[in-house]
């Protein structure tokens, strides 16, 4: 069965900061990659997705940057952390016909 | 612009009865939904989704209803139960192949005992 992995759970990082966030997913193969933030009292905000290695879309403009080094792995970076980046994120899979996407269990972010 | 919009930020309902969720969307492209379900600090997860070849879809308790017409979808959760209480998503993705979805602000649904 397919899974999808998500670390870490929390994370305290000062402003000015980088970032790296990582995903990966097991028991399938050539998945779509999606990251999602969720900011306090807001809905769910796509960042970030990818249809294969290499191949990043980017949904809104902003510090971050998002890579795909390998077909089952996704990960969410930055090189200066802004307090508006403060919020839950997650990444999520999908299969080839995208029918429903897969989360992970998120990241708490939190930039003081 | 929010495409996806879940006017109600809350919603409480007697244990037993029925909840209803709605959820409008704006662009017409859009013919695809779905409807999480997320607990605080987890992922949301997968409860029932809907084409819009159909105008209903049921799973167990959990209805979805389409009106492409009024670009709106519902959820109906009958009977409500305690473990209900979470936040629910709604979300859309046209059927181009780009596989984004759109999600809502999310309803918190409160099921009182």
């Amino acid at each position: 069965s397919q899974t999808i992995h998500q670390w870490p759970a929390t994370l305290v990082q000062p402003v000015g900061s980088p970032l790296s966030l990582e995903c990966t997913v097991e028991g399938t193969s050539n998945p779509n990659l999606y990251w999602y933030r969720q900011a306090a009292g807001r809905g769910l905000q796509l960042l970030f997705y990818s249809v294969g290695i290499g191949q990043i879309s980017s949904e809104v403009p902003q510090n971050l940057s998002a890579s795909r080094p390998q077909d089952r792995q996704f990960i969410l970076s930055s090189k200066k952390l802004l307090l508006s980046d403060s919020g839950f994120y997650l990444c999520a899979w999908s299969g080839g016909s995208g029918e429903k996407l897969f989360f992970g269990s998120g990241t708490q972010l939190s930039v003081l | 612009d929010q495409q996806v919009k879940q006017n109600s930020p809350s919603l409480s309902v007697q244990e037993g009865r029925i909840s209803i969720l709605n959820c409008d969307y704006t662009n017409s492209m859009f013919d695809y939904f779905l409807w999480y379900k997320k607990y605080p600090a987890e992922g949301p997860t997968f409860l029932i989704s809907i084409s819009s070849i159909k105008d209903k879809n049921e799973d167990g308790r959990f209805t979805v209803f389409l009106n492409k017409s009024a670009k709106h979808l519902s959820l109906h959760i009958v009977p409500s139960q305690p473990g209900d209480s979470a936040v629910y998503f709604c979300a859309a993705s046209p059927s181009s192949g780009t596989y984004k979805y759109i999600f809502g602000t999310g309803t918190r649904l409160k099921v009182l005992a």
